[in-house]
């Protein structure tokens, strides 16, 4: 089974609109992180956002939030007030605390900011 | 700054060609990692080392060698064993068996077969 789906290989936000990136994982591990990645296409992988498993509250970085439901093991990423910078592939992955050792890696989702 | 930095940011190969492509950190961080990223696609996991002295096959290790002799430097040769090695290369770095802690990606390497 996959450990971590991102369904949506491409989409489409307005300038100044908000936008929510999906990302669903499967673990049993009951102590693992959750990351969000922006390539943008010059290649280098940005750090985003981080969500700990057993943080209470949803993650924030400036216009980015991730929306944690544990229970459907879930891990969308918001973006608000989108800009023409953000039109980059995102990819979300997930690090086990048993393991530790790698991280996996959805397929990511392009996402174009339009004017 | 502490960081990662490969090299060359572009690499061109020839049939039958081995290439060695380079990474350094200068974080401290004991495990490293090498990824391929194909055109449109995700990451996949090459090689990865938790220590000095010792790594570990990731998915796609065939054609592909390492070494890490020193905690700062993990190098990637992609043999001429690999068919299909045009692809960008990305190096990582982290602290092992750690949750809560990301990678720490280099800038890249592009590697073309010509």
């Amino acid at each position: 089974a996959q450990k971590i789906t991102q369904t949506q290989p491409g989409m489409f936000v307005q300038e100044k609109e908000a936008v929510t990136l999906d990302c669903t994982y499967d673990t049993s591990d009951p102590s693992y992180g959750l990351f969000w990645y922006k390539q943008p296409s010059s290649g280098e992988m940005i750090f985003l956002i981080y969500q700990g498993s057993y943080d209470q509250q949803n993650a924030t970085e400036g216009r980015y939030s991730l929306n944690f439901q544990k229970a459907r093991k879930s891990a969308n990423l918001v973006i608000s007030a989108s800009q023409l910078g953000d039109s980059a592939m995102y990819f979300c992955a997930m690090r086990e605390g048993g393991t530790g050792n790698q991280f996996y890696f959805g397929t990511g989702t392009s996402l174009t900011v339009i004017p | 700054d502490g960081g990662i930095t490969q090299s060359p940011k572009y690499l061109f190969r020839k049939e039958g060609q081995n290439v060695t492509l380079s990474c350094e950190q200068n974080l401290n961080h004991d495990a490293m990692y090498w990824y391929r990223q194909d055109p449109g696609q995700g990451l996949r996991l090459i090689y990865y080392s938790q220590i000095v002295n010792d790594f570990q096959k990731g998915d796609i290790a065939e054609g592909y060698s390492v070494s890490r002799e020193k905690k700062e430097s993990f190098p990637l040769t992609v043999t001429s064993a690999q068919k299909n090695p045009t692809a960008f290369y990305l190096c990582a770095s982290s602290i092992p068996s750690n949750p809560a802690y990301g990678y720490t990606f280099g800038s890249g390497t592009r590697l073309t077969v010509v």
